[in-house]
């Protein structure tokens, strides 16, 4: 069956220090991959999408970046977190003609 | 672009009361409509699309293309379907079709 797994549950950053936030799949090959984030009272945004290794698509402007090094592992990254970065952040993935997502638990980011 | 409304940030009802969760959307062409529900402290998953038809623990949505609509129904509400709830909305083609999700709707059902 397949699994998603995100890293760490929640994170306290000062502002200017770098991100990493991970996420695996496993059981599946070629999915799609996704990283939204929740603000606090908002909805769920989706911030960067990958249909394969090393192809990233970004939805909106932004301090963040992501990466998709293997075929089932997709990271979101920034170089300076800023305090408007904290939120919610949930990687999701979806099998290629599936219409269902599944997502990860989350990370909830605080920065400081 | 795409869009879609949850007016309600909070709706609290007694349990066995109708519960109706509402969502509007905007986009131009054929989406796909979906309800997704995170419980306290377990991940956001599918609660039901409309092309399924399907009911799910009670809860129907009739996609209403007239109305630009796909509110969430349940007859008679339980303590269990307290939960936070997001409608999406996918394009019916293009690459990647990534969700675009509702702000949420928080659903208490009190005893």
């Amino acid at each position: 069956s397949q699994t998603i797994h995100q890293w760490p549950a929640t994170l306290v950053q000062p502002v200017g220090s770098p991100l990493s936030l991970e996420c695996t799949v496993e059981g599946t090959s070629n999915p799609n991959l996704y990283w939204y984030r929740q603000a606090a009272g908002r909805g769920l945004q989706l911030l960067f999408y990958s249909v394969g290794i090393g192809q990233i698509s970004s939805e909106v402007p932004q301090n963040l970046s992501a990466s998709r090094p293997q075929d089932r592992q997709f990271i979101l990254s920034s170089k300076k977190l800023l305090l408007s970065d904290s939120g919610f952040y949930l990687c999701a993935w979806r099998g290629t003609g599936s219409t269902e997502a599944f997502f990860g638990q989350g990370t909830r980011l605080t920065v400081v | 672009a795409q869009r879609v409304t949850q007016p309600e940030k909070l709706l609290s009802v007694f349990k066995g009361a109708p519960v109706e969760l509402k969502c509007n959307y905007s986009y131009s062409g054929s989406p796909e409509l979906f309800w997704y529900v995170q419980y306290s402290r377990q991940r956001l998953q599918l609660l039901l699309r409309h092309i399924s038809r399907e009911s799910i623990k009670g809860f129907t949505a009739d996609l209403n293309k007239g109305e630009t609509s796909f509110h969430l129904k349940k007859p008679f509400a339980q303590e269990e379907d307290s939960a936070m709830y997001y409608c999406a909305l996918r394009r019916a083609s293009g690459s990647a079709r990534q969700l675009t999700f509702g702000s949420g709707t928080q659903l208490t059902v009190l005893p």
